[in-house]
């Protein structure tokens, strides 16, 4: 079946550094999504990228959806410590139906 | 955005005792509502998907008759945990969607501890 492998599982960085959480599908997906948790809480949407080779921004967030659509990535530029969680991708097949990459936590140190 | 309320957010029952879990989308009709269970540090796990009117589509390896799905309205889906083990103790957390392909939107998870 469909699966989404997400790298790398852990992230530390120093406040300021950059962050990069890299997901890649088995199938080619009709969209991809990411989301973020915060510890306790429970996952939020913060975008969805639909065309091969789309890039979108969303202040120091970057998303980058692969040619082939099938892999994805999330770069944080100058993290800060509320950009602490964790990020998932969610893949979406031809069905609708979303798969879940294992996740990349990112803690941030002051 | 859209608000998913999910209902309650923990519970804790006995070993063999059944847990009802709601799922409910206020502000807008939900035609697809999924399931996922989280254990902690781990992924969400697509346990089963919820359609208005009909049968609920499970994923391989999760038991229909273990956990009862009821869509019965376009705003309401619940989870039944029936004859709850230990084993079944995770956060379940439900997610609705307007349409195919559409962002989703969370409710907070309900946390079972089945002792």
């Amino acid at each position: 079946g469909q699966q989404v492998m997400q790298i790398p599982q852990y992230q530390h960085v120093q406040e300021g550094e950059d962050f990069t959480t890299y997901c890649n599908s088995s199938t080619t997906l009709s969209n991809i999504q990411w989301y973020k948790q915060r510890p306790g809480g429970h996952p939020v949407f913060l975008i969805q990228l639909v065309k091969s080779g789309e890039v979108k921004k969303q202040k120091r967030l970057t998303f980058q959806f692969g040619e082939a659509k099938k892999n994805s990535s999330l770069h944080i530029t100058a993290t800060q410590t509320t950009d602490v969680g964790t990020y998932f991708c969610a893949g979406a097949s031809n069905t609708g139906k979303l798969i879940f990459g294992q996740g990349t936590t990112l803690q941030v140190k002051p | 955005g859209a608000v998913v309320s999910q209902h309650p957010s923990w519970v804790i029952c006995k070993s063999g005792t059944s847990v009802k879990i709601e799922c409910r989308s206020l502000d807008f009709q939900a035609t697809t509502m999924f399931w996922y269970r989280q254990f902690p540090k781990q992924s969400l796990m697509l346990m089963a998907t919820s359609n208005e009117g009909s049968k609920a589509t499970y994923e391989q390896g999760v038991e229909k008759d273990k956990f009862l799905i009821n869509h019965a309205s376009l705003t309401l889906s619940t989870l039944t945990v029936t004859s709850a083990h230990p084993e079944d103790s995770s956060f379940y957390i439900c997610s609705a969607s307007s349409g195919l392909n559409e962002k989703l939107f969370f409710g907070s998870g309900t946390q079972l501890s089945v002792l």
